[in-house]
């Protein structure tokens, strides 16, 4: 079966502007789960999405949101872009939210260059 | 909030060399999971520990669970090229999302 898909993979923006990340998580997952990776802080959860529903939130400002739609692809979009937020994107889905034992699949990532 | 601690965070090592990673919290998780990146894609699911005490053998990867619950490890026997990437830990803790160490950097150089 297909696996997560991410678009684009690459993505160079200047500061200011909005950017929104696209997710297709494996046919018959539900849940999907967003997270920023740099090198300094490793990876670091954004938000999860569980039948169109934001079920967790992470630490991350205002400007960074989401949302899912019924055939339970996700979307974030981050808005007045800074510096900082150049990272690698990552989305995993997966059939159930939260539990460690339901397992989480990755895709590629986004790769976000802010200049 | 919960935080996993790995060490070391960059190993270098020769080509059939044996290796110990790490992965340490003070708190206690319901499953830990082990992941292995490759640059420019995603991390990809290598194990998840549930029982305190818990091991599991993939090929030249052993990978434990502690006893308590609050850390893991993973050994790897005689390291190949192949092993090179970057090795996350990850703990579950209900229905919570799950919280990633920063990573071990492994090199394998042949």
């Amino acid at each position: 079966k297909a696996g997560v898909t991410q678009t684009p993979r690459y993505l160079i923006k200047t500061r200011g502007q909005q950017v929104t990340l696209s997710c297709s998580p494996i046919s018959g997952h539900r849940s999907v789960s967003w997270y920023q990776q740099t090198p300094g802080q490793g990876l670091q959860f954004l938000f999860e999405y569980f039948s169109e529903t934001q079920r967790n939130k992470g630490n991350f400002p205002g400007r960074f949101s989401g949302r899912q739609f019924s055939n339970s692809r996700s979307e974030m979009n981050v808005s007045t872009l800074e510096l900082g937020d150049s990272a690698l994107y990552l989305c995993a889905s997966s059939l159930r939210p939260g539990t460690g034992e339901a397992e989480a699949f990755f895709g590629q990532g986004t790769r976000l260059t802010v200049v | 909030t919960q935080l996993l601690e790995q060490s070391p965070q960059f190993l270098s090592i020769q080509e059939g060399e044996n290796l110990t990673v790490y992965c340490n919290s003070s708190s206690v998780f319901s499953s830990l999971q082990w992941y292995r990146q490759e640059p420019g894609e995603g991390p990809v699911l290598l194990v998840t520990v549930v029982t305190g005490g818990e091991v599991k053998k993939l090929k030249r990867l052993t990978f434990q669970f502690g006893d308590a619950r609050k850390d893991s490890s993973l050994h790897i026997t005689a390291a190949q090229p192949g092993d090179t990437g970057l090795y996350l830990c990850a703990g579950a803790s209900g229905n919570t999302p799950l919280v990633f160490g920063k990573g071990t950097r492994l090199s394998v150089i042949a």
